[in-house]
């Protein structure tokens, strides 16, 4: 069965550009999770969405990322303008949430540099 | 204080050794429990749910105290692939936010 597939794996951009981060749950998994890992942070939660309406996005650092889930099979999260200071690995996980103890499936994350 | 915090190590052990690492949170409403593996540059993978009785898998043994806050994760028999950073992962009611701690890294040795 295919996984939390994330895209793209690498991305190396300079400062003010547009950075879309892409991300496709695993099919029937009705909760999708955004994370950012730095080694000063480290895993902190972003934004999570059911059933592809936004839930909690207190984690977003501020008005320059927003992200979207148009529908059960895709999600972006975006940065605009980017900063080195985003520079992470952004993960990606989905869960099925029929039980509060169903666990989270991360994708293989985005390593993020921004020059 | 954060939320959930871990002893960030790390924890140099031989071959064949027992360690243990505890977590502690600080939400007394938290519901679920979890311990995932992350190996270097890899994404975070479950090693097991935390149950309230406790519970074994292998040579994994997760213990929940939850009048104390805190759970823990026993490796017995350690082995060198056991080498990883050891996140402990708490789940809050009303929804399903989830705090990830900071990592315990073990580093186990021939």
């Amino acid at each position: 069965d295919a996984g939390v597939i994330q895209s793209p794996r690498h991305e190396v951009t300079e400062m003010g550009q547009e950075v879309t981060l892409r991300c496709k749950p695993i099919s029937g998994h009705d909760y999708l999770f955004w994370y950012r890992q730095t080694m000063m942070r480290g895993l902190e939660l972003l934004i999570y969405f059911n059933n592809n309406v936004p839930i909690d996005d207190s984690g977003m650092p501020e008005d320059r990322f927003s992200a979207k889930m148009p529908n059960a099979s895709f999600s972006t999260l975006k940065i605009q303008p980017s900063e080195p200071r985003d520079s992470a690995v952004y993960f990606c996980a989905s869960s099925l949430g029929v039980a509060v103890n169903q666990p989270q499936h991360f994708g293989d994350g985005t390593r993020l540099s921004i020059l | 204080r954060k939320e959930v915090e871990q002893d960030p190590g790390p924890f140099n052990v031989p071959e064949g050794a027992t360690v243990a690492f505890n977590c502690t949170y600080s939400n007394s409403a938290s519901q679920s429990f979890f311990w995932y593996r992350q190996d270097c540059r890899k994404e975070p993978k479950l090693l097991m749910s935390v149950y309230s009785s406790g519970n074994e898998d292998g040579r994994f043994t997760a213990q929940l105290n939850r009048a104390s806050q805190y759970i823990s994760l026993l490796i017995r028999d350690s082995k060198l692939s056991d080498s990883a950073t050891y996140l402990c992962v708490v789940r809050n009611t009303g929804g399903f936010k989830t705090i990830f701690g900071a990592g315990t890294r073990l580093f186990v040795k021939a």
